[in-house]
């Protein structure tokens, strides 16, 4: 089975940190992708990435930035998080037609 | 703009019966449409999907149904248990249709099934 790896199921954070967020698979998949998941808005695609190094925005990605130094690796970045990124973050990967496999999530609290 | 639309946001349904989710989509582009279905403290896991070269796809006690020319595409389940209690997701892409430029999702559907 694919795993799709999340280092941190909770995190809290103060308000202006630098907050990282680490993803890691393990099938060699080409996409890599963030996603936020809050009630009422589903899911939100933060940013993309489709090889190493390429990154792509999706529709939120203010306040976000990503690294992908490894293919296996993909990281979302807060610059300066705020209370308004308090959210569940979803990492998932994919390649061809098989579909997303998607990590358990991180739950992110900024105080 | 919200390019996939989800109905309805929560769904009660006796155990036995048929649960029924819609989505309606406006970007003729899309190719692949799949379904995710998230337990709590889990990640979404995809259910089922389908292409738009065919109207129904089913598997086991799910079943697909697609209308390209309406936009639309349905979820159901046949013979809910209430193990099938969860959020479910549609969602669609473009491209490759295994969407290596990321799925747009639908706000979700909170499903409940009774005993």
């Amino acid at each position: 089975d694919v795993k799709v790896t999340q280092s941190s199921r909770y995190l809290v954070k103060r308000t202006g940190e630098k907050v990282f967020l680490e993803c890691v698979q393990d099938m060699d998949h080409e996409n890599m992708f963030w996603y936020r998941q809050d009630p009422g808005l589903g899911l939100r695609l933060i940013y993309f990435s489709y090889d190493v190094k390429m990154k792509e925005k999706g529709d939120i990605p203010e306040g976000y930035s990503v690294s992908r130094e490894k293919k296996e690796r993909f990281s979302l970045i807060l610059e300066s998080a705020s209370t308004n990124q308090t959210s569940m973050y979803l990492c998932a990967s994919s390649f061809g037609l098989g579909g997303y496999t998607f990590g358990s999530g991180t739950r992110l609290t900024v105080v | 703009q919200q390019q996939v639309k989800q109905s309805p946001q929560s769904l009660i349904v006796q155990k036995g019966g048929i649960s029924i989710i819609n989505c309606a989509y406006e970007n003729t582009a899309f190719d692949y449409f799949p379904w995710y279905q998230q337990f709590p403290g889990k990640g979404p896991a995809l259910l089922i999907a389908i292409r738009p070269d065919v109207s129904e796809k089913k598997e086991g006690r799910f079943t697909i149904s697609f209308n390209k020319s309406a936009k639309q595409f349905s979820l159901h389940i046949m013979d809910s248990q209430p193990g099938d209690s969860a959020t479910y997701f549609c969602a669609a892409s473009m491209g490759s249709g295994g969407g290596a430029d990321g799925l747009t999702f639908g706000k979700g559907t909170h499903l409940i099934i009774q005993p």
